[in-house]
């Protein structure tokens, strides 16, 4: 099974500020990897897939980069609406796994 | 639009079985597969398993292998889920999901959710 890492487990930013998320798989995963947003009581959103397109209706402030191991998510300019839990996983192999997810906050 | 509407949470007992259900809507059910996913209380997300919208299809992950059944109504555009032998670790919200046709990986990728259904298993 591919692991999947996330760091760090909070990030804590300013509003207007860049927040940067790291995701890490256990072997190379090709570009098969999501980004998903979740806020409480929500279901998860796909933000990112193919490592750095963004889903239908995604704000251009989203943008995710990286193939086989190493992975970011970058949100060019917090708004308060970005307060979540985010989450990478990777599809490449079956069945796919999620990371342990990266919370921001203020 | 695409949407996918859960059934109402549910309260059982330890030993007891749960079937869920989720609606799709907004888009033709036999082009995409639906796979559940669940998530215990402040936890991450799990995998369960994958059922086709086409022929029925279902593969289910090894951890719930012998209690776990995903069926489809094609008629009703509406897919199932059933846990059997419930335990105080079934605690969770289950998502259904769509699959989405993107990549050549062979794992899922979840394009759009429902809203979950909550499923306590207490004594």
């Amino acid at each position: 099974e591919v692991l999947m890492t996330q760091s760090p487990a909070t990030l804590s930013v300013s509003p207007g500020e860049r927040a940067t998320l790291s995701c890490r798989a256990s072997q190379g995963v090709s570009s098969n990897l999501a980004w998903y947003q979740q806020k409480p009581g929500q279901a998860p959103r796909l933000l990112i897939y193919g490592a750095s397109t963004r889903a239908t209706g995604v704000p251009a402030r989203f943008s995710g980069s990286g193939s086989g191991t190493e992975f970011t998510l970058t949100i060019s300019s917090l708004q308060s609406e970005d307060l979540a839990l985010y989450y990478c996983q990777q599809y490449n192999n079956w069945p796919g796994t999620f990371g342990p997810g990266t919370k921001v906050d203020i | 639009q695409v949407q996918l509407v859960q059934s109402g949470a549910e309260v059982k007992k330890p030993g007891a079985s749960v079937k869920v259900s989720c609606k799709a809507s907004g888009y033709t059910f036999r082009n995409y597969g639906i796979s559940w996913v669940r998530q215990a209380p402040g936890q991450g997300l799990e995998w369960m398993g994958w059922l086709s919208g086409f022929n029925g299809d279902t593969n289910y992950g090894q951890k719930f292998q012998g209690r776990l059944t995903m069926t489809t109504d094609t008629s009703t555009s509406t897919a199932y889920m059933e846990l059997r032998t419930l335990t105080s670790d079934d605690t969770a919200v289950y998502y259904c999901a769509r699959v989405a046709a993107v990549g050549a990986g062979t794992g899922y990728c979840f394009d759009y959710w429902g809203q979950g259904t909550l499923v306590t298993v207490s004594s």
